[in-house]
């Protein structure tokens, strides 16, 4: 069935460093994968999202890779600050009018002043 | 423009009742789907709705249901609750046209006792 598997599941890096998260996946028939942050007491957040004709999209601090014929796909962020502290998930779907997500199991990550 | 709004933020229920749960989408929005997040499953997709319609279900029992109205409101229920129900409900909502990110909501803590 679908999986996503995500690491790692927690990760603490200091102010300033850089952070990345991976996903992994088996179904090929995935199209769009969308990465969500999630802070204390709040619904995930679009952080940022790729399809699958796009091998790589940033913005500003963050940029998401994706390889499909390694069937991942990776969160970058770059010069971290203690806001960024916060869960964040990787998920994907499969288009076709489907809003069906299929989450990873988060990783939560602490950046230290 | 207002964000998705779940009623009730917090709900405690006893084992065997049944509770109903509240999303309203951003305007214009027409899908609506629902997730449970849970520590030990993380978010797992229930079931999804739009324009009236269950357009997709995930792998939950039957007691878990839900509905659309015609002002892309909706509503979940969960009857004869069980300990396991205790979890964050998150509704999500989107205009529908295949994979995009969701706009989450911030949630529905139900504590089953």
């Amino acid at each position: 069935g679908e999986n996503v598997e995500q690491h790692p599941s927690t990760l603490s890096v200091q102010e300033g460093d850089s952070a990345v998260i991976k996903c992994t996946y088996s179904d090929s028939a995935s199209n769009y994968f969308p990465w969500y942050k999630q802070e204390l007491g709040k619904g995930p957040q679009l952080i940022i999202d790729i399809r699958s004709n796009v091998g790589e999209k940033k913005d500003q601090r963050i940029a998401v890779t994706l390889n499909k014929t390694a069937k991942h796909f990776s969160l970058h962020i770059t010069e971290t600050q203690p806001e960024d502290s916060a869960v964040y998930f990787c998920a994907l779907s499969w288009g076709g009018g489907s809003e069906k997500l299929v989450f990873g199991k988060g990783t939560k990550l602490t950046v230290n002043p | 423009k207002a964000g998705v709004t779940q009623t009730p933020r917090y709900l405690i229920k006893t084992r065997g009742q049944q509770v109903t749960l509240s999303c309203s989408p951003i305007s214009g929005h027409r899908s609506v789907s629902w997730y449970q997040q849970t520590p030990g499953q993380g978010l797992q997709f229930l079931f999804e709705y739009f324009s009236e319609t269950q357009r997709n279900k995930g792998n939950f029992p039957g007691r878990f249901s839900g509905r659309q109205f015609s002002n892309s409101r909706s509503e979940m229920n969960v009857s004869t609750l069980e300990l396991g129900d205790s979890a964050l409900y998150l509704c999500a909502s989107s205009l529908g046209q295949g994979a995009n990110g969701y706009t989450f909501g911030s949630g529905t803590r139900l504590t089953v006792v």
